[in-house]
């Protein structure tokens, strides 16, 4: 079975400060997506940052990294100077099968900012 | 502007009844798909149309039925089946053949059944 685990429920961070997010996933597919979803209060899911199984580096937006370790089946959202708006539940979520594009889903992680 | 439109956003349903959750998209996207959102589950998929005039199931396919009459359109139907249908519901869509794409998401239909 293809499966994306996030084993943290809920992380908080202080404002301004570095903050990790885990995800594991499964599959035997070695070409794939995965991707982090942010999604506020509003509930409008929004893409952070998407990476490609088949680059080594490691995908950066702005103030959010990812750390993509393929081997271990990885992919941990870095989130660097954190900031109010930061708050949400993020969602880890893969795409295994290229011929139709559905998003497997973790079962997300609430993040805290603490002023 | 371009986007995905779903109606209503609070829906409320009656133990029996079937009730039809409306989403339409206008960024020519083939591909539309709906999840379901539980607390503590993340999102599940329930049914996924890659073309008009066909789609399949998902993971959690039971009580829910689909139409996709036209590329813009993709209603969920909600039946009397369902045993559970209390949720939050999310459609989706994307260009077909690119995974690399962002999967573009409506705001949500919160459906409670009373």
């Amino acid at each position: 079975a293809q499966t994306v685990t996030q084993s943290q429920p809920e992380m908080s961070v202080q404002e301004a400060e570095t903050v990790t997010l885990s995800c594991t996933y499964d599959t035997s597919e070695s070409d794939y997506y995965l991707f982090w979803y942010k999604q506020p209060p509003s509930r409008q899911m929004i893409l952070v940052i998407r990476q490609e199984a088949y680059k080594q580096q490691n995908a950066t937006e702005n103030r959010f990294s990812v750390n993509f370790q393929k081997a271990a089946k990885s992919f941990s959202l870095k989130i660097s100077d954190s900031q109010l708006g930061d708050a949400a539940m993020y969602f880890c979520a893969c795409i295994f099968n290229f011929g139709n594009e559905k998003l497997t889903f973790g079962t997300g992680t609430r993040l805290t900012i603490i002023p | 502007d371009g986007g995905i439109t779903q109606s209503p956003k609070y829906l409320f349903r009656k133990e029996g009844q079937n009730v039809t959750l409306s989403c339409e998209q206008n960024l020519n996207h083939d591909a539309m798909y709906w999840y379901r959102q539980d607390p503590g589950q993340g999102l599940r998929l329930i049914y996924y149309s890659q073309i008009v005039n066909d789609f399949q199931k998902g993971d959690i396919a039971e009580g829910y039925s689909v139409s996709r009459e036209k590329k813009e359109s993709f209603p969920l139907t909600v039946t009397s089946a369902q045993k559970n249908p209390t949720a939050f519901y999310l459609c989706a869509s994307s260009p077909s053949g690119a995974a690399s794409t962002e999967a573009f998401f409506g705001q949500g239909t919160r459906l409670t059944v009373v």
